[in-house]
């Protein structure tokens, strides 16, 4: 397929286990973002990665959240020691540049993990 | 910091009534504005966005005019229909320059619309 894929589509987990989310962006989209969506919210912010190196990761809400994108393309969010907070969808995005300003440079989305931590 | 306040939800409307979801917004500099739509069982999908000031951005019979004077971006339809239901979110990326565009989001409106 063409667009942003993410799996699992469902994960859950117990208190205190480790975890790993993998995004598969849209070929050749240099951007690549991840958001976490609680239940009656927009979607927030975690991590903005250009290329291979996170651009931007001032929306991680502590180290226990890791992401890598080693070769450009698919991203792995890690979470350790996962807490019962940690529930909610996370949703990856990707766009061709990067920026916002050009009109073909939209952020695509795909249609998320949803983690449940016991 | 950044954020985006929309109004709260949930809507209903009948079938050909005239829709207006509120956004405003806090952001410094000239931001990018965004109306994203997810419908039911679906993933986040860009409705239309505006660059700058005074700036309209259309798709699928909606509306929304980036009003830099009262920080706004309403989103309109004229008559909306049944297939329109879905959860609506604004959002804005960071001005030209800024270096990283992730999005803000409001909270989210979920429209129902009935036949």
């Amino acid at each position: 397929g063409a667009g942003v894929s993410q799996t699992p589509s469902n994960k859950v987990t117990e208190k205190g286990k480790y975890v790993e989310l993998r995004c598969d962006p849209i070929s050749g989209h240099t951007a690549l973002y991840w958001y976490r969506q609680s239940l009656g919210q927009g979607p927030e912010f975690l991590i903005y990665f250009q290329g291979t190196g996170a651009a931007d990761d001032s929306g991680l809400p502590n180290d226990r959240f890791f992401a890598v994108r080693p070769e450009g393309s698919v991203s792995t969010l890690k979470i350790q020691r996962t807490e019962r907070g940690d529930s909610a969808v996370y949703l990856c995005a990707s766009s061709l540049f990067g920026t916002a300003i050009s009109s073909t440079d939209t952020q695509y989305f795909g249609p998320g993990t949803r983690l449940t931590v016991l | 910091g950044d954020s985006v306040t929309q109004m709260e939800g949930p809507v209903t409307l009948s079938e050909e009534a005239f829709l207006t979801i509120n956004c405003t917004y806090t952001a410094t500099g000239y931001p990018s504005l965004f109306w994203y739509v997810q419908y039911p069982g679906e993933g986040l999908q860009l409705l239309l966005k505006a660059t700058k000031a005074d700036d309209k951005g259309s798709n699928k019979g909606f509306e929304a005019t980036y009003r830099k004077e009262t920080t706004s971006f309403h989103l309109e339809k004229g008559s909306v229909q049944v297939s329109d239901s879905a959860v609506y979110f604004c959002a804005l990326s960071a001005s030209p320059g800024a270096g990283s565009y992730q999005l803000t989001f409001g909270k989210g409106t979920k429209l129902s619309v009935i036949p």
